[in-house]
């Protein structure tokens, strides 16, 4: 069974600060897919990265940035320079492998709020 | 941008009324979900659908739900008898992908209340 773990529940910082989202994850798979996912007020759900199993490179997109471990099974989010428009919830998401049979199990989520 | 679009944004219904939730999904896209998020709590899947069956179900998925693909665009969730706990945010997604190893793409999702 799959599992996702955002032990974090709420985060508060002030703009401008860089803050780490955390993310650990259990599958028995060898093949997966890791997904984050950003929540705004709003409520829609916006996919922000997918990451194979088979590709530990980091990657980064302007203030975001994804540090993916397969030793610790982590997927690490940051953000760097954190604005007021990040405040949302995050998620951390999971896929055992592609196909149609390819559930996505979802961590709780982290509330981050960046204050003025 | 393509993107997955649901109707109606809010519905409100009694207790053991039938609704029905709509989705078109991304036109080239192949494979399609349903999740739910109570308020609050994290996101869970309810169903995968493909090639017109469902591929996967979960244990929230029960005698009560169905889906249907009824012509080329659109995707429905049918809750036949709602229940109070019922009352959630309904995601629809959609993946395309070779193989079907895409990314899941989510509508901006129906909050259904329940009296």
């Amino acid at each position: 069974a799959q599992k996702v773990t955002q032990a974090q529940t709420e985060i508060s910082v002030v703009e401008k600060e860089d803050v780490t989202l955390d993310c650990v994850y259990e599958t028995r798979d060898t093949t997966y897919y890791l997904f984050w996912y950003k929540q705004p007020p709003s409520g829609e759900l916006v996919f922000l990265i997918r990451r194979n199993s088979f590709d530990e490179q980091n990657e980064i997109s302007g203030r975001y940035s994804w540090n993916f471990q397969k030793s610790t099974s982590s997927f690490n989010f940051t953000i760097t320079a954190s604005q007021v428009v990040d405040s949302a919830v995050y998620f951390c998401a999971l896929s055992e492998a592609g196909g149609a049979n390819s559930k996505l199990t979802f961590g709780k989520g982290i509330t981050l709020s960046v204050r003025p | 941008e393509p993107e997955v679009t649901q109707t109606p944004s809010h519905q409100v219904t009694q207790m053991g009324q039938e609704v029905i939730l709509r989705c078109v999904p991304i036109s080239n896209h192949l494979y399609f979900y349903w999740y739910r998020q109570i308020l609050g709590q994290k996101v869970e899947f309810l169903v995968s659908f493909y090639n017109n069956e469902i591929s996967e179900k979960s244990e929230i998925f029960d005698d009560q739900f169905s889906v249907e693909r009824p012509d080329g665009s659109n995707f429905t969730l049918k809750i036949r008898s709602t229940k109070l706990e019922d009352s959630a945010m309904y995601f629809c997604a959609s993946k395309g992908g070779s193989g079907g190893a895409g990314t899941q793409y989510f509508g901006p999702g129906t909050r259904l209340t329940v009296l």
